[in-house]
């Protein structure tokens, strides 16, 4: 069945960096769109990131606009979020999501990580 | 602020159906279908809903409609385990990103 499993958080200075990894089995991952998605502690799910089956077309929301870059890796069926110039305010789970397929508007994840906490902190 | 608008709570009794609302726009729910996650106790979210679309496992007493710019998750004949915190999600052409709602606390009384 489908597993994502994301690594990489942990506490952090602001200003700093950390790379996000999402390790998935059980599906063709090639074939998905991917997402990234935040939540801070007590708040609401956040939309982070999306990246297209191919690696092509990303897109990012206003928030990490400019200071975190997706990439994945087809190869490894892994999916990468680099967070620069890191902030309090970036603090949060963050969970890996599976996307729509191909070239289909990425509406929407079917399923999700464990999540990993991510704590910028001084 | 959510681009999209939910209800903060809504509450119900076991067996009752209930009926959570997401309100957007034309550049959202307008033009895309919605997805619809459970979150329990701040847990992993889960899909129970995608467009008319319901993932594996998920029990059928969940359904979901879009009528214009607002969606509906219609949950029929509570269960305890139905407690949770439910989020919707689609597409935003003028924002070229996903967005969510702000969530809606399940509660059965």
């Amino acid at each position: 069945q489908v597993h994502l499993v994301e690594s990489g958080g942990g506490v952090v200075q602001p200003g700093r960096s950390l790379r996000l990894s999402c390790a998935a089995s059980g599906f063709t991952f090639s074939n998905y769109g991917m997402h990234w998605v935040r939540q801070a502690p007590g708040k609401g799910l956040e939309w982070v990131a999306v990246v297209f089956y191919d690696g092509r077309r990303k897109y990012y929301g206003d928030s990490v606009k400019g200071r975190f870059t997706l990439s994945r890796d087809n190869s490894k069926n892994t999916l990468y979020l680099q967070m620069n110039s890191l902030r309090v305010e970036d603090t949060a789970f963050y969970y890996c999501a599976r996307g729509s397929v191909y070239d289909e508007t990425q509406y929407y994840s079917d399923y999700w990580g464990q999540g990993t906490l991510v704590a910028v902190s001084s | 602020q959510s681009a999209l608008t939910q209800e903060a709570s809504v509450s119900g009794t076991v067996g009752q159906t209930v009926t959570l609302s997401c309100s957007g726009n034309g550049n959202n729910i307008g033009s895309y279908p919605v997805g619809w996650y459970q979150q329990i106790s701040h847990g992993a979210p889960k899909t129970v809903m995608f467009g008319s679309s319901q993932p594996s496992g998920i029990p059928d007493r969940f359904s979901a409609s879009k009528s214009g710019t607002t969606a509906s998750l219609t949950i029929s004949g509570l269960q305890p385990e139905d407690e949770a915190d439910y989020y919707c999600s689609t597409w935003d052409s003028s924002l070229s990103g996903q967005v969510f709602g702000g969530g809606t606390k399940l509660t059965l009384l």
